[in-house]
């Protein structure tokens, strides 16, 4: 059954540092979306790109993060300046279709700790 | 703004008895409606997608109802088993956005 994978499993970076985390959604979707989980807390909307541009983001997503499609298969959320409250488990989601039959499928996640 | 709440945060249960899970959501002008299972520190498994449209959902022992007017959902699980021992998330979307708004969480746990 295809999946949404997500590399690495784990990052650990120092405050100030870039990270850029990967995601490869499952190939007949065109819907993607980042979320994060800060442990204890709820899974929180970071952005969600469709037709190569970013469609919606949050008040999370500053300035800092960006996201990127640089070929057909990958997906990846970099942020540029790393803080400590970035500390997270970031996941990866695709949709087949967005509206009315928009099933979200997410990946393992990846865990961020800044150091 | 919409917000999700569920009850209740924790469930302890005995293998072999059902139970119902329960999500509310303060703004009915939805499309979908989702649950999740999250093992710890592991990712989320979609369990059932609900539409806007549809009364309920099933797949296995699962059994998932939608009351949009209420702004109500409950996740039905029969002959609940320790594997079904997880935590249970519900989502709903932005309406007129694909973004998904979660729910703090069921702790599920099936004893043996």
């Amino acid at each position: 059954e295809p999946e949404v994978t997500q590399t690495p499993s784990h990052q650990v970076t120092q405050m100030g540092q870039e990270v850029i985390l990967r995601c490869v959604p499952i190939s007949n979707h065109l819907y993607f979306y980042w979320y994060r989980q800060i442990l204890g807390q709820k899974v929180e909307f970071l952005v969600s790109f469709y037709n190569n541009e970013i469609s919606e983001k949050s008040e999370i997503f500053d300035d800092q993060f960006s996201v990127e499609r640089p070929d057909g298969s990958n997906f990846t959320l970099k942020i540029r300046s790393t803080k400590l409250e970035d500390s997270a488990m970031y996941f990866c989601a695709s949709s087949r279709t967005g509206g009315l039959f928009n099933e979200q499928f997410f990946g393992p996640g990846t865990r961020l700790t800044v150091l | 703004k919409q917000e999700v709440t569920q009850i209740p945060a924790a469930l302890s249960v005995p293998e072999g008895e059902n139970l119902v899970l329960n999500c509310s959501f303060t703004d009915s002008a939805i499309y979908n409606l989702q649950w999740f299972r999250q093992d710890p520190g592991k990712g989320l498994t979609s369990l059932l997608l609900i539409q806007s449209s549809q009364r309920e959902q099933t797949s296995g022992r699962l059994n998932a109802s939608l009351d949009k007017s209420s702004g109500r959902s409950t996740l039905y699980i029969a002959a609940s088993q320790p594997g079904d021992s997880a935590t249970y998330l519900c989502a709903v979307d932005g309406g007129a956005t694909n973004k998904l708004i979660f729910g703090t969480g069921t702790l599920l746990a099936v004893q043996p």
